[in-house]
């Protein structure tokens, strides 16, 4: 069972446009959610997060929105650049009040979305 | 300079034949993981800890083993691997015990099972 689910494995975008990748789940109990960019041969490398009280965080050419109503998250990318190019994951955590005893500590993953930015 | 390091990279082994992979950060980190990368399937946690000595399952333990003997290393143990475990797996840590916080991501260790 995906609890975080991203549906879109790609998305091709031109240079200077916004990207816009999507983000849902399923679990009312996570409350803290992150975004991670990953490259070839490379490990992922934190990008962004949003807490559950906020519903946008922006961070210079990155932003995160979050409706909770709707669990779904999204990253907006503006202006896109060639660099961008890589996969996204976005990840969901309870925090210690919301988690209980079993699941606090986890970091629940979505399938991912290769982002392609052209020249 | 702060990282991370798995070792070995590369591995190919055969069924049933115990293997560790190494995991080990600088950074004087609380929390470390286990992470495999599946295609379609994205990243799935395998095993986490949040203090030495402390060990949690992630969302897909079954078939591995971990310790948290001292702070900077956790490694991750095949007992008898099978070839449904190849596959590409990360080691990450943080300095906080929350897995909200940014993880910091080894290079990743490339298993084949055959």
């Amino acid at each position: 069972d995906q609890q975080v689910k991203q549906n879109s494995p790609s998305l091709s975008v031109q240079e200077g446009r916004i990207s816009i990748l999507n983000c849902d789940y399923t679990n009312s109990m996570f409350d803290y959610f992150l975004w991670y960019k990953k490259y070839p041969a490379e490990g992922p490398t934190f990008l962004i997060s949003i807490s559950s009280i906020k519903d946008k965080n922006e961070d210079g050419r990155f932003t995160v929105f979050l409706n909770k109503s709707a669990k779904h998250l999204s990253l907006h990318i503006v202006p896109s650049q060639p660099g961008d190019s890589a996969v996204y994951f976005c990840a969901a955590s309870p925090t210690l009040s919301n988690a209980g005893g079993t699941s606090y500590g986890k970091l629940t993953f979505g399938q991912g979305t290769i982002l392609t930015v052209h020249p | 300079e702060a990282q991370v390091t798995q070792n070995p990279r590369y591995l190919i082994t055969v069924t049933g034949k115990k293997l560790t992979v190494t995991c080990s950060q600088n950074m004087n980190h609380e929390y470390m993981s286990w992470y495999r990368q599946d295609p379609g399937l994205g990243l799935r946690q395998i095993y986490y800890s949040m203090n030495v000595e402390v060990t949690d399952k992630g969302d897909v333990p079954e078939g591995y083993k971990v310790s948290r003997k001292e702070k900077r290393n956790f490694p991750l143990i095949l007992e008898s691997p099978s070839p449904n475990q190849t596959s590409l797996y990360f080691c990450a840590s943080s300095l906080h015990r929350d897995p909200a916080y940014e993880q910091y991501f080894g290079p990743g260790t490339r298993l084949t099972v055959t």
